[in-house]
């Protein structure tokens, strides 16, 4: 069974900010990882995942996650945040290769401030 | 590439009849659909995994006669509301398992039974 946890379900930044979301999982067996972002009434992009190569993913709009097996992490960040950075953002996690149900975090809404 | 189209984006019906989600793959073959059920300001609840030609697999919790699921070719998935209720008003959003990054999800279905 896998599990995912999203700390901070809200996140002010402001904006040139650094964002940081924080993502924690639990997975019997490696996993596969991705993060999402959701507009108002839209459904989920993409914004980066891991599987099992480079720790260290780069994803669209500025945004990078790394991947740190000893602290069952997958935190999100982006260096300087940007007005349309403003979104729900969740992590979700699947055992293995994709193809399996993916679980979902709590997810986390960032505002920016001006 | 990996486009999924849901529709409609939003329905208004009312109290006991029912109403469709279609979602489509438009530039690939989709074998596993999966349909979601998020209430406002919450994470993404998984409700059944379809997969073309065989009957879904519902989670716990999720009545099957409620929610009809047919996956009857390998473009298109849908999710048939019965005897909806105010209750079953939410945000329901498909995706579907693709060669590249995994996941594709459709933008997603706002349904509203008066």
């Amino acid at each position: 069974a896998q599990s995912v946890t999203q700390l901070g379900s809200h996140v002010s930044v402001s904006e040139g900010a650094l964002v940081l979301l924080r993502c924690n999982y639990s997975s019997s067996v490696p996993p596969y990882l991705f993060w999402y972002v959701q507009y108002p009434n839209q459904g989920l992009q993409l914004l980066l995942k891991y599987t099992s190569a480079a720790t260290l993913v780069k994803g669209i709009n500025g945004f990078e996650a790394e991947f740190k097996k000893s602290e069952t992490s997958f935190h999100l960040t982006k260096p300087s945040a940007h007005m349309r950075d403003a979104a729900e953002y969740f992590c979700a996690v699947t055992p293995g290769a994709a193809g399996n149900k993916l679980t979902f975090g709590g997810g986390t809404r960032v505002l920016v401030k001006p | 590439g990996a486009v999924v189209s849901q529709h409609p984006s939003w329905v208004i019906c009312k109290s006991g009849t029912s109403v469709k989600i279609e979602c489509r793959s438009l530039d690939f073959q989709a074998t596993t659909m999966f349909w979601y059920r998020q209430f406002p300001k919450q994470s993404l609840m998984l409700m059944a995994t379809s997969n073309e030609g065989s009957k879904a697999t519902y989670e716990q919790g999720v009545e099957k006669d409620k929610f009809l699921i047919n996956h009857a070719s390998l473009t298109l998935s849908t999710l048939t509301v019965t005897s909806a209720h105010p209750e079953d008003s939410s945000f329901y959003i498909c995706s579907a398992r693709n060669r590249g990054d995994g996941y594709t999800f459709g933008s997603g279905t706002r349904l509203t039974v008066v």
